[in-house]
């Protein structure tokens, strides 16, 4: 168990709908991290948040958007979901204390989105 | 832009046979590079990292990895694999960063199939 829950574990919703998937870091952990494992995509980057603020941002779509919120927990909301969305989603966590010292993030169990 | 390839897709070992898994990655500099595995219906866990001296790195689970920088090559080992070493692993590498906490890349990962 690494300390990083995601709920719900499972979701299975339509096309053209919004969901929200949550994730509650580690204690004491400030950055969390949004990673999509797909078929066809592999395990990419969506973006991270550091103390509530978005510190970096990679293959996120439009469609996409994320907050961390002052308990530090974080929320990926996806909205007008297409077939293609369907994947693992995982939240990871770190303490990010930065001084060039690399902290490692420590994954949820994921979120599995099927769109139907 | 960093990126990693694991150029096996599939690798099935004998159990008590070795491992070598592959991993070469494309960096301008050397980067913080990490091995996680990921067992069915489970999240991702970290065997090990490297981010610079010994290029021989001991991880959990009996795992080793070599860096090379000449050959960007960061290979995982195991001397004797177990049916229990059966899952999906997967190499990442993160560039570094003042603020320390960078995205990871992951590779496309490598399944492994142990046979009795």
């Amino acid at each position: 168990d690494s300390g990083v829950t995601q709920t719900p574990k499972h979701l299975i919703t339509a096309t053209g709908q919004r969901v929200t998937l949550r994730c509650s870091p580690r204690s004491g952990d400030l950055s969390v991290y949004w990673y999509q494992q797909s078929l066809d995509q592999g395990l990419q980057f969506l973006i991270q948040y550091y103390n509530g603020e978005e510190r970096a941002k990679g293959n996120i779509l439009e469609r996409f958007s994320a907050q961390q919120f002052p308990d530090l927990h974080s929320e990926l909301n996806l909205s007008s979901l297409e077939l293609g969305d369907s994947a693992l989603y995982f939240c990871a966590s770190s303490v990010a204390k930065g001084g060039g010292n690399y902290n490692e993030q420590f994954f949820g169990p994921g979120t599995r989105l099927t769109v139907l | 832009a960093q990126s990693v390839t694991q150029p096996d897709i599939h690798i099935t070992v004998s159990e008590g046979a070795s491992l070598e898994l592959r991993c070469n990655y494309s960096y301008g500099a050397t980067p913080y590079l990490f091995w996680y595995v990921q067992s069915p219906g489970q999240g991702l866990q970290l065997l090990l990292k490297y981010f610079s001296g010994d290029t021989l790195v001991q991880g959990i689970k009996g795992f080793e990895a070599e860096f090379k920088r000449s050959q960007s090559s960061f290979n995982l080992r195991k001397p004797s694999v177990h049916w229990s070493d059966a899952a999906e692993y997967f190499c990442a590498v993160a560039a570094p960063s003042n603020f320390g906490n960078e995205k990871l890349t992951f590779g496309t990962g490598t399944r492994l199939t142990i046979i009795p």
